[in-house]
């Protein structure tokens, strides 16, 4: 079964870097995924994305300050120069021929 | 790219509803969607999603028989008819678009409400 796990909470300080984790299943652990980000009282906003082959691409509006990368079944959101507006809930995702998986976020506190 | 859900609203367990999803902004036609649902202060759960032309459809498994997602792309529209609806179907539906699989944009939501 195709499952993502994170961390139910993070936080930093600000102008600090925080690596969010999402760790992949071991039956599914060479998996793309994409990030999402939730301010608090707003929808969803699409990130980045990380593929199989390690390549990842990202959305117009994303800041450079956000990144992605990855080491054997866990996937890592690095976050950089944290603003105000960093706090929020994150969300990783992932796919398998039609199915869709999130993982059950990680609430990001700027401190 | 410009996703607006409407349809949402209060309805008694057991009832049906119709969620539509007005895009604009891109060739919906060249892309998958997906209905994904969040219970107000939870997490993000995938609930349907659909082929560019229609042919394939997939959906949790615990939508599966009672929810059904379409398309029109002469209309640039999605739908969500969601039958014998449950509790646990409250929750904040938002429509997306799909770029390799990832829910690249989104809609603002529609807010179901089952309750009597």
């Amino acid at each position: 079964q195709l499952v993502l796990t994170q961390s139910p909470s993070a936080s930093a300080s600000l102008g600090a870097s925080v690596k969010l984790t999402c760790t992949l299943d071991s039956g599914h652990s060479t998996y793309g995924i994409a990030w999402h980000q939730q301010q608090p009282e707003k929808g969803p906003r699409y990130l980045m994305k990380l593929n199989t082959d390690g390549s990842h691409s990202k959305a117009g509006e994303t800041p450079d300050r956000f990144s992605v990368s990855s080491s054997g079944a866990e996937r890592y959101l690095t976050i950089s120069s944290l603003q105000s507006d960093d706090e929020a809930d994150y969300y990783c995702q992932t796919w398998d021929t039609g199915i869709r998986v999130f993982g059950g976020g990680t609430k990001l506190t700027v401190l | 790219v410009h996703l607006v859900e409407s349809g949402g609203g209060l309805v008694q367990p057991g009832g049906s509803l119709r969620l539509s999803c007005a895009a604009s902004g891109f060739s919906f036609k060249d892309y998958w969607m997906s209905w994904v649902r969040q219970v107000p202060g939870k997490g993000l759960e995938w609930v349907a999603n659909i082929k560019e032309d229609g042919s394939e459809k997939y959906y949790i498994d615990s939508v599966k028989g009672r929810f059904t997602i379409s398309r029109d792309n002469d209309k640039n529209s999605l739908s969500l008819q969601m039958n014998s609806l449950r509790g646990d179907d409250t929750a904040i539906y938002y429509c997306a678009r799909e770029y390799q699989a990832a829910a690249a944009s989104w809609g603002q939501g529609t807010l179901v409400t089952v309750s009597s």
